[in-house]
C-alpha cells in the first residue's frame, strides 16, 4: 500500500543554518504531497502542497519540489529561525476526496539562537 | 473565512468512563470530516472519517465511536475508555472534492 518516510530526529540547527529533511513516498498512483507543520500544543497547519511532478511548493521561505523519479519531497529552508522549531509532517494524498491520507511519522526540528 | 473548533482542549479521564469530544466547523458547507489520533513519538492515525450526515467510515477497529449529527458537527466518542486511549486527538476538514485538510487545534486526553 500507500507509504510515507521521513528522516527520524529531532533535527538539531542553530540559528539561520540550512534545513533540509528528507521525505519519500511509495504510491500506487499519481499523489498530491503536502507538508503540515505542528507547533507545541497545537493541531497541524498546511505549510506547502504539490500536486503534480515537478511542481514546487513554497510558503514562509520553506520550500519542496515533487521529485516523481526519485518519488521524494523534502523539504528546504534556507535560514532556520527560532521559531520554526517545531513537528513537520510530510503526507500525500490519492484521492479527491481526502480520506485516502498517508501521513509520515514527523520529524521533530529544534532550531536553537 | 473557515474555522475549526474543538473542545475540550485538555481532559484527563479515569480508565472505564465514557468520553464524548466535539469538533465543529464555521464557514462551510458538507464538508469532509475526519478524526485522527497522535500517540506519543508516532505519526497521525486516521480513525473515523465522514462525508455527510449521518455517513461515517471506520478505519481502524477499537473501542471509539464517531457520529455526524449535523452537516458541521463530529462527534468522537467511547462507552469505556481503556489506558491506550491516551492520546492527542485532532479533527479536520476538507472541502468536498478536494484533498487539502485543516486541522482544529486537537483535544490532549489522559487516561488514568
Amino acid at each position: 500500500g500507500d507509504s510515507v518516510t521521513q528522516m527520524e530526529g529531532p533535527v538539531t540547527l542553530s540559528e539561520e543554518a540550512f534545513l533540509t529533511i528528507n521525505c519519500t513516498y511509495t504510491a500506487t498512483g499519481y499523489p498530491s504531497l503536502f507538508w503540515y507543520v505542528q507547533y507545541p500544543g497545537e493541531g497541524l497547519q498546511l505549510l506547502l502542497k504539490a500536486t503534480k511532478a515537478d511542481d514546487k511548493g513554497s510558503n514562509k521561505g520553506f520550500e519542496a519540489t515533487y521529485r516523481k523519479e526519485t518519488t521524494s519531497f523534502h523539504l528546504e529552508k534556507g535560514s532556520v529561525q527560532v521559531s520554526d522549531s517545531a513537528v513537520y509532517f510530510c503526507a500525500l494524498s490519492e484521492g479527491r476526496q481526502g480520506f485516502s491520507f498517508i501521513f509520515g511519522k514527523g520529524t521533530r526540528l529544534l532550531v536553537k539562537p | 473565512s473557515q474555522t475549526i473548533h474543538q473542545w475540550p482542549a485538555t481532559l484527563v479521564q479515569p480508565v472505564g468512563s465514557p468520553l464524548s469530544l466535539e469538533c465543529t466547523v464555521e464557514g462551510t458547507s458538507n464538508p469532509n470530516l475526519y478524526w485522527y489520533r497522535q500517540a506519543a513519538g508516532r505519526g497521525l492515525q486516521l480513525l473515523f472519517y465522514s462525508v455527510g450526515i449521518g455517513q461515517i467510515s471506520s478505519e481502524v477497529p477499537q473501542n471509539l465511536s464517531a457520529s455526524r449529527p449535523q452537516d458541521r458537527q463530529f462527534i468522537l466518542s467511547s462507552k469505556k475508555l481503556l489506558l491506550s486511549d491516551s492520546g492527542f486527538y485532532l479533527c479536520a476538514w476538507s472541502r468536498t472534492g478536494q484533498e487539502t485538510q485543516y486541522f482544529g487545534p486537537g483535544t490532549r486526553l489522559l487516561v488514568l
